[in-house]
């Protein structure tokens, strides 16, 4: 499978603790996002990546969120403390950027579900 | 700033009956445009993408798109819907200026009928 993957793909944490997930973007592309969906809503962008750079954190991702990069290639998103206000769908995907003709098409993850009790 | 209206919270469409989703972008700039959908639990699929030339384009399952700058719109349309379209569909709109991000409605939902 060379799509985007994501682990874990459901996740139920108590209020309060730590909780990761991993992001494998398609092997090629440069560009990884992380996006949050809750219930009823369409995607919110979260952060992004060019390689290892993180290029933009949106006023979304309190401090409590980081998101890592380390070799340009799979990215972890972290949420240290969690909230109830946390449970979401958190959905990664990844593009290829470059002098060519870009599309900015975005190909998504199964997305990761957090639910915080 | 980029951001996409959806009108629609929720539709229901029998089946074999057309199929319309509205989209309304505002960005100033020449925009990207896409559709993607959603199946419950899954992650997102793109159905078709605009950037430039006809303004009329086709994508999978069926599905067709136009753009319409003086409506500042891009609404979907598939011509018999089958029971498996039954889903959430997303517009989203990006621009090379903004660096691509994508930006996202709240969506629509359609069900269909037997």
């Amino acid at each position: 499978d060379t799509g985007v993957s994501q682990n874990p793909r459901h996740k139920i944490t108590k209020r309060g603790q730590n909780v990761t997930f991993r992001c494998d973007p398609i092997s090629e592309h440069n560009r990884l996002y992380w996006y949050r969906q809750t219930l009823g809503q369409g995607p919110e962008f979260l952060t992004y990546f060019q390689n290892e750079a993180q290029l933009e954190k949106s006023r979304l991702l309190s401090d409590r969120f980081s998101a890592e990069r380390p070799k340009g290639s799979f990215s972890t998103l972290e949420i240290q403390r969690t909230e109830q206000g946390d449970s979401a769908m958190y959905l990664c995907a990844s593009s290829l950027v470059g002098l060519a003709l870009n599309t900015g098409e975005l190909f998504f993850g199964e997305g990761s579900r957090l639910t915080v009790l | 700033a980029q951001s996409v209206t959806q009108p629609d919270i929720h539709i229901t469409v029998s089946e074999g009956a057309s199929l319309e989703l509205r989209c309304n972008y505002s960005y100033g700039a020449t925009p990207y445009l896409f559709w993607y959908v959603q199946s419950p639990g899954q992650g997102l699929q793109l159905l078709l993408k605009y950037f430039s030339g006809d303004t009329l384009v086709q994508g999978i399952k069926g599905f067709e798109a136009e753009f319409k700058r003086s409506q500042s719109s891009f609404n979907l349309r598939k011509p018999s819907v089958h029971w498996s379209d039954a889903a959430e569909y997303f517009c989203a709109v990006g621009a090379r200026s903004n660096d691509y991000k994508l930006s996202f409605g709240a969506g629509t939902t359609v069900t269909v009928r037997a």
